[in-house]
């Protein structure tokens, strides 16, 4: 069936940059697309992109292309969400979620446990 | 790409049905089939209810079920019961070959 585990919580100062991981068990990484969602505190969830698994090639969602950057470590079955120069309002849990349409269903079906990233001096 | 429109709440007794609609546009829900439904509780990633409009994913109760007539989608919750006090979110493949969802559905069990 598969199972995402993300990383802990990360505190970080305004302009900072953070990395978080999301590592896949019970499944080939790269058999199956990745997106990442993000969720600030009392709001809804929200569409940050996606990553080819078996290309690399990432499709980043309008406004969160720059400072955002997905990446892959196949080797240790891992996905990564790296946030330069953060700002306050980074603050949010992020979430990844595996993407079936390479094998042409499209919906997102299992997620990642989450990882509150919070930005604060 | 704008969000999906959702209303902020609804709410029902326990035992009703009550419907969450979504509404999309041409460039989403109207042109694909490609509607998922998530239930989110506190503290807890969003778990997969519906996809493809009214598929039920393995383990997901027969109370839930989904529909769509043009540009807006439907989420329907026969038989309420306390534990699907919850937020819903609807999403939706678009157009431009990414994924939008709605701003969300507080579901109150009264």
């Amino acid at each position: 069936q598969g199972q995402l585990v993300q990383s802990g919580s990360e505190l970080k100062e305004p302009g900072a940059s953070v990395k978080v991981s999301c590592k896949a068990s019970g499944y080939i990484l790269t058999s199956h697309g990745l997106n990442w969602v993000r969720q600030a505190r009392g709001q809804g969830l929200e569409w940050l992109g996606w990553i080819n698994t078996y290309s690399g090639n990432p499709t980043y969602a309008q406004g969160f292309t720059g400072r955002f950057v997905f990446s892959l470590d196949t080797s240790v079955s891992t996905a990564y969400l790296q946030i330069s120069s953060l700002r306050a309002e980074d603050t949010a849990v992020y979430y990844c979620a595996r993407d079936l349409r390479s094998r042409g269903s499209y919906y997102m079906d299992v997620w990642g446990n989450g990882t509150t990233v919070t930005v604060s001096s | 790409q704008s969000a999906l429109t959702q209303p902020a709440s609804v709410s029902g007794s326990p035992g009703q049905s009550i419907t969450i609609s979504c509404t999309g546009t041409s460039s989403d829900i109207a042109t694909y089939n490609y509607v998922s439904w998530y239930q989110q509780h506190p503290g807890k990633a969003p778990k997969l209810m519906i996809y493809h409009v009214n598929y039920r994913p393995s383990g997901v109760s027969n109370r839930f079920s989904g529909s769509k007539s043009g540009n807006t989608a439907s989420l329907t919750i026969s038989g309420l019961q306390a534990e699907d006090e919850a937020d819903y979110y609807c999403n939706s493949y678009t157009s431009s070959s990414t994924w939008v969802f709605g701003g969300g559905t507080r579901l109150t069990v009264l």
